[in-house]
């Protein structure tokens, strides 16, 4: 069973084009969040939402949207893509606040832009 | 000052050598560590918690050291699967935030 799931896998797409991808985790944790992962392999936190309300958003783009429907989904919408868009693009999620746990990481998206 | 340092490597070693990273963490106020691995174009997943007490799982050791505010990772008799990348990550103050290091390149070789 998969923990954290992501898709899709690789995403490789023009610059200007917009493009979602999709977070699942059936471990029944409440705190999700999206990391992006550069070249230089650099972890860096975008957003991180707890019970689907966004609590921490690391001075990203306003193209960079994420949506959470529920505690167990987080999507990330990403509008007029740029060069520099491309990176690694994780989803983790861990236990709720107040529980410093670990973190558990989907597979990772692989976004390349054009 | 970035709040998680590492020392990028790589650590080139031997089959059987032991191997010592430090990880530095500029806050203070924090309040839970973990060394996470990564393998060549892989999720990162965690190896373990980082105690303050220290502690071990097998080969792995794993000792923080408030006062000069650093976490360390010891790895004895390394194998050729221990090749990775060894990521410090550190949550502060904010339990929902976590920082990571930019990671050490560990190369086992035969």
């Amino acid at each position: 069973d998969t923990a954290v799931s992501q898709t899709p896998k690789y995403l490789v797409t023009q610059m200007g084009n917009d493009k979602s991808i999709k977070c699942e985790q059936n471990l029944g944790h409440d705190t999700m969040y999206w990391y992006k992962q550069d070249s230089k392999k650099f972890l860096k936190i975008m957003f991180s939402y707890n019970n689907k309300e966004l609590i921490i958003n690391e001075t990203v783009p306003n193209r960079f949207s994420p949506k959470s429907p529920d505690k167990a989904h987080l999507n990330l919408h990403i509008n007029s893509l740029e060069l520099g868009d491309s990176a690694v693009y994780f989803c983790a999620s861990s236990q709720e606040p107040g529980i410093m746990g670990p973190q558990h990481f989907g597979d990772g998206t692989r976004l390349s832009i054009l | 000052r970035k709040e998680v340092e590492q020392d990028p490597g790589p650590f080139n070693v031997p089959e059987g050598a032991t191997v010592a990273f430090n990880c530095t963490y500029s806050n203070s106020a924090s309040q839970s560590f973990f060394w996470y691995r990564q393998d060549c174009r892989k999720e990162p997943k965690l190896l373990m918690s980082v105690y303050s007490s220290g502690n071990e799982d097998g080969r792995f050791t794993a000792q923080l050291n408030r006062a000069s505010q650093y976490i360390s990772l010891l790895i004895r008799d390394s194998k050729l699967s221990d090749s990775a990348t060894y990521l410090c990550v550190v949550n502060p103050y904010n339990f929902n935030k976590f920082y990571f290091g930019s990671g050490t390149k560990l190369n086992v070789k035969p």
